[in-house]
């Protein structure tokens, strides 16, 4: 089961937006609208940011937004902030019951 | 208010036995998946597995099956992830989270709530 294909690094200056790709196969991502997203700060456990592709949870700021094509999600983060430098990882389910992880992405606030 | 609680930081040495739990409270601990994640030092997260601890059902990561094993108390809410002969590359961060969508029979990726990581270390 291999991981899902993020972007090592990301990168965007206060303000603008940018969006991270998470590229996965038939298999995962592109077989099921179960994507979800995760933010995590150095040192601190994963935060739900996006799940079901594009929903929000409750207490999320709609700066964060989720989308998919084929058998790629991606997450948008608009008018960038600093505290949104972090670590972002996907999620998908895959079949046979599972669930794979992206290999993660850091997002630099320049 | 949800909460899921880890037990503390391990050191073990290789061939060990270990066995991690994660307590929850706030919410009907039965009816909600609890799933455990991999996070190395420095590295991406990894899904281990998932179990529903109303009746035990999991779903395992083919990655990990067979290294581990998850189990439940139901009666003091409380999930376990098991090794029982340790290896140097199980040295990691290990995160229990809980499925926001608490149906029985049907796993989701929409973790909402997290413990606070144990740490494992095995020297």
């Amino acid at each position: 089961q291999s991981a899902l294909t993020q972007p090592a690094s990301v990168s965007g200056s206060p303000g603008q937006s940018i969006t991270i790709s998470c590229s996965g196969t038939i298999s995962d991502v592109g077989g099921y609208n179960l994507v979800s997203w995760f933010q995590q700060h150095p040192g601190k456990a994963p935060k739900l940011m996006i799940y079901e592709v594009s929903k929000r949870p409750s207490g999320v700021s709609n700066r964060f937004s989720g989308s998919k094509s084929g058998s790629t999600a991606s997450l948008t983060i608009s008018g960038l902030q600093a505290e949104d430098e972090a670590d972002y990882y996907c999620c998908s389910y895959a079949h046979i019951n599972t669930l794979v992880f992206g290999g993660g992405s850091k997002l630099t606030v320049l | 208010e949800v909460h899921l609680v880890q037990s503390g930081a391990e050191v073990k040495k290789p061939g060990e036995s270990l066995k991690i739990s994660c307590k929850g409270s706030g919410y009907s601990f039965s009816h909600y998946w609890i799933g455990w994640v991999r996070q190395v030092s420095g590295k991406g997260l990894e899904w281990m597995g998932i179990i529903y601890p109303d009746d035990s059902d999991t779903r395992d990561s083919p990655s990990f099956l067979g290294q581990v094993t998850m189990s439940v108390d139901k009666s003091i809410n409380t999930v376990y992830l098991q090794w029982s002969s340790l290896k140097a590359s199980d040295t990691a961060m290990y995160y229990c989270a809980r499925l926001a969508s608490g149906i029985s029979g049907a796993i989701d990726t929409d973790f909402d709530y997290w413990g606070q990581g144990t740490l494992v270390t095995v020297s």
